[in-house]
């Protein structure tokens, strides 16, 4: 069974600083990874995914993960906030059917 | 290429109702998965539907139960319901038959329950 740990509730970031969201998940069969961002009250939008190949994948707005296998690890990133960064980020794991999300963690963007 | 939509998007109920929430798949997705989410239990898989057929079930009591049609279109019903229902229901489809299927969301269903 897949699970998805997110170790950060919340991060808060100073504006124009680097942030990194940590997740770490277990499977015991190969899993596709996926970071979604959700604003207040609206849904959950994809940011980026990684299916194979090349383990930095680069997505939306600035943002960029890097699968390491050996750490179960699949981290967010992005070099430098924007105020309009804050908001809640998912990450998730998916097999061939179910997709696993993680707990989520809120991004806080501090002027 | 429209996205997925779910209509309504709120909804004030009184417990002991029952409600219905839709949601419109982007066209030539089959699979039409409900989540709940609230602020203490965070975002929780209610089923999955893949043509029709229920395909997986989450943690949920049979009060919440749901259906696809022919085409693609979901319905959740909760009946009886309790005030900790109120929540963010999100529907999101996705194509369903391949590895690594990527899950595109709707705006939600925003349910209060008084």
């Amino acid at each position: 069974a897949q699970s998805v740990t997110q170790l950060d509730s919340q991060v808060p970031v100073f504006e124009e600083a680097p942030v990194e969201l940590r997740c770490n998940y277990s499977s015991s069969v190969s899993v596709y990874l996926f970071w979604y961002v959700q604003y207040p009250n609206q849904g959950l939008q994809l940011l980026l995914k990684y299916l194979s190949g090349s383990t930095l994948v680069k997505g939306i707005n600035g943002f960029e993960a890097e699968f390491n296998k050996s750490q179960t690890s699949f981290h967010l990133r992005k070099p430098s906030v924007h105020i309009s960064d804050t908001a809640e980020y998912f990450c998730a794991a998916g097999g061939y059917q179910k997709v696993t999300f993680g707990t989520g963690t809120k991004l806080q963007v501090i002027p | 290429k429209a996205g997925v939509t779910q209509t309504p998007r709120y909804l004030i109920k009184t417990r002991g109702q029952q409600v219905t929430l839709s949601c419109s798949p982007i066209s030539g997705h089959r699979s039409v998965s409900w989540y709940q989410q609230t602020p203490g239990q965070g975002l929780q898989f209610l089923f999955e539907y893949f043509s029709e057929t229920q395909r997986n079930k989450g943690n949920f009591p049979g009060r919440f139960s749901g259906r696809q049609f022919s085409n693609s279109r979901s319905e959740m019903n909760v009946s009886t319901l309790e005030l900790g229902d109120s929540a963010l229901y999100l529907c999101a489809s996705r194509r369903g038959e391949g590895r690594g299927d990527t899950q595109y969301f709707g705006p939600g269903t925003r349910l209060t329950v008084l």
